[in-house]
């Protein structure tokens, strides 16, 4: 089955201790990208890729670090979570170009104390 | 700047109804793609429907059409004969052609009521 899979579904952590949510994708898509989703303010992309070793940032990266060392993964990574990252994260993935849908993991819930 | 914009924090509407959901983009790239997706309280990512910019006709699928305006730049979905089921947020999103970068609106909440 064509999937986005994303690993923990829900993490309660403590400021300062360093995470990593993964996310793997089995449709061999070039285009991956991690978002977050807080009330009001929609999805905003933190961090995408365009293929191996090629990475950008979006437009909320501070504090996220994201490395895409496989096609198939393209971990999220917080080196010292802080209460404002309490969120909940979306990974996704596409084949690259114009007319490509985006097909997304089931989203991370984070909560940072 | 890329930029999406949905106006309408929260929509109410009948069964069986039709309801409009808006959409306004802003982009210089003249190639650029449109897409709608829905969530609903499970928390899960659906994807409706596309508009690529160059598409001289609206996209369809079901019964969700996009009413495109390009010289608007307006990107509105339309959901014919509503149904309970059609509750949930709905996501406006836009892909440009040079930067293959796909970025969200902040969303609407549709309601569907008896």
């Amino acid at each position: 089955e064509a999937q986005v899979t994303q690993n923990p579904r829900y993490l309660i952590t403590v400021t300062g201790k360093k995470l990593t949510v993964t996310c793997s994708q089995n449709m061999n898509h070039e285009y991956m990208s991690w978002y977050r989703q807080d009330p009001g303010l929609g999805l905003r992309q933190i961090y995408y890729s365009m293929n191996v070793e090629v990475t950008d940032k979006g437009d909320v990266p501070e504090g996220y670090k994201v490395s895409r060392k496989e096609k198939r993964n393209f971990p999220l990574i917080l080196e010292s979570p802080s209460p404002n990252q309490t969120s909940l994260y979306f990974c996704a993935s596409s084949f690259n170009g114009l007319n490509t849908e985006a097909f997304f993991g089931q989203g991370t819930r984070l909560t940072v104390v | 700047a890329q930029k999406i914009t949905q106006t309408q924090p929260g929509m109410f509407v009948q069964e069986k109804e039709a309801v409009t959901l808006d959409c306004t983009y802003d982009t210089s790239d003249p190639s650029y793609g449109l897409f709608w997706y829905k969530q609903p309280s499970s928390g899960e990512m659906i994807f409706l429907i596309y508009q690529g910019s160059y598409d001289q006709q609206n996209a369809t699928e079901g019964r969700y059409s996009l009413n495109f305006q390009k010289a608007r730049k307006s990107a509105n979905l339309v959901i014919s004969a509503s149904q309970l089921g059609d509750s949930a947020m709905y996501f406006c999103a836009m892909r440009e052609g040079s930067t293959d970068k796909l970025i969200f609106g902040t969303g609407t909440r549709l309601q569907v009521f008896p």
